[in-house]
Order: C-alpha cells, then sequence, then structure tokens
C-alpha cells in the first residue's frame, strides 16, 4: 500500500476555472503537509503547507486537511496557464527534523485556455 | 537569501564508472536532504543528515552509493560503480525545523545519465 497517493493525471481544467488536487495519506500519525508544484525539468517548489484541520489560505490558492479522513487537499482559483506542472504532495511523519518526509507521485496538472 | 546550490547540472557517464555530487544548502539549515526522482515519480529519498549526523538511510543502496556531510554544511553524493538504473534526478534539499515543521527547498538538481 502507498503511503503517500495521488491520482496522476493529468486534470485538465479550463482557464478560470477551479483546480481541485487531492492526496491521502496512510500514516495516522502525520503532522505536517506540503505541496509543491515541480514545472518540468525543474526542481520542486514549495509552495503550501498546512499544519491543522481545516482551510489554509494564500493568494490563489487554499489547502485544506482533515486529519479524520487522511486527506489533504488543493484548490488552485482563477487558474492560469501558468499554473499548469505537476503538484506533488508531501507528508511528514512527526515533528521531529529527524521525521520521515514521504512524497506522492504527483498529479499533471494542465490548464487549457 | 541564496538558495540551495547543487553541481553539476548535467552528467553523463557510462556504466560502471563512478560521479559525485555536490550540495550546499541554505546558510543555517541543519536538515539536508539527498533525493533520486525518476521521470514521472515523486522524489525518493536517499539519505538524510541532520547537522554532519545522518538520520535515515534506509533507502540509500549502501553497495555503490555513499554521502557525507562533513562539517554539517555542505555534503557530497557518490554513485560507484553507476548502473543503468541510476539515470535520474538527483536532488538536493534543506530544510530549518521551525515549530516541528520542516519546510524542504530544493536545490535545481542534477540531471544524471547512465549509457
Amino acid at each position: 500500500q502507498k503511503e503517500v497517493e495521488q491520482n496522476s493525471g493529468p486534470l485538465s481544467v479550463p482557464e478560470g476555472a477551479i483546480a481541485s488536487l487531492n492526496c491521502t495519506y496512510s500514516d495516522r500519525g502525520s503532522q505536517s503537509f506540503f505541496w509543491y508544484r515541480q514545472y518540468s525539468g525543474k526542481s520542486p517548489e514549495l509552495i503550501m503547507f498546512i499544519y491543522s484541520n481545516g482551510d489554509k489560505e494564500d493568494g490563489r490558492f487554499t489547502a485544506q486537511l482533515n486529519k479524520a479522513s487522511q486527506y489533504v487537499s488543493l484548490l488552485i482559483r482563477d487558474s492560469q496557464p501558468s499554473d499548469s506542472a505537476t503538484y506533488l504532495c508531501a507528508v511528514q511523519g512527526g515533528y521531529s527534523s529527524a521525521s520521515k518526509i514521504i512524497f506522492g507521485s504527483g498529479t499533471r496538472l494542465s490548464i487549457r485556455p | 537569501e541564496a538558495g540551495v546550490a547543487q553541481s553539476p547540472r548535467y552528467k553523463i557517464i557510462e556504466k560502471r564508472q563512478s560521479v559525485a555530487f555536490w550540495c550546499n544548502p541554505i546558510s543555517g539549515h541543519a536538515t539536508l536532504y539527498w533525493y533520486q526522482q525518476i521521470l514521472g515519480q515523486g522524489p525518493k529519498l536517499l539519505i538524510q543528515f541532520q547537522n554532519n549526523g545522518v538520520v535515515d538511510d534506509s533507502q540509500l543502496p549502501k553497495d555503490r552509493f555513499s554521502a557525507e556531510r562533513l562539517k554539517g554544511v555542505d555534503s557530497t553524493l557518490k554513485i560507484q560503480p553507476a548502473k543503468l538504473e541510476d539515470s535520474a534526478v538527483y536532488l538536493c534539499a534543506s530544510s530549518l525545523l521551525a515549530g516541528g515543521h520542516n519546510e524542504q527547498y530544493f536545490g535545481p538538481g542534477t540531471r544524471l545519465t547512465v549509457t
């Protein structure tokens, strides 16, 4: 069983619409959750993190966390062609610097004009 | 603030040859990670350092891969001898533990091709 699961996509969304990306994880003790954006041929870039149940908003991005359901999502409002990338979900297992961080395989997002 | 530095950016070698990658983390970041990313997959942790000590190297193929972080700052990852399946991007990341959360920042990566 994969520890962090994401739908590989591609997820195609029209420009201006809301893109919804989902991630589930298996370790119920996980404490920290991250979303990275990775453009083709580039390295991952941290765009959002969330540590508590509920929603966290930053500009056009909203991260949602539900620890009971072991589910974290990323919403992108007013999607732009520049949002086309692979989005990686990463989950940290504990509170220490030694805590393991596991990445999902990513969801490829394509914004169509 | 300077980001994570890596070199070289690209490397092409033949199988059975050796190769080394270098990483300099963001200043003040105690934790340093080496990841392997194969096309179409998420990054896979190879080794994690806290200062100059190893925290996790459970997925490092120790028969051919080695890594060190002398003086708790920059780090090198070595592969000897390389195999075809080592073709991947090798990513270095660093993090500063903040309130128990490790926000990682990645370098540009080294794309390795083994022929």
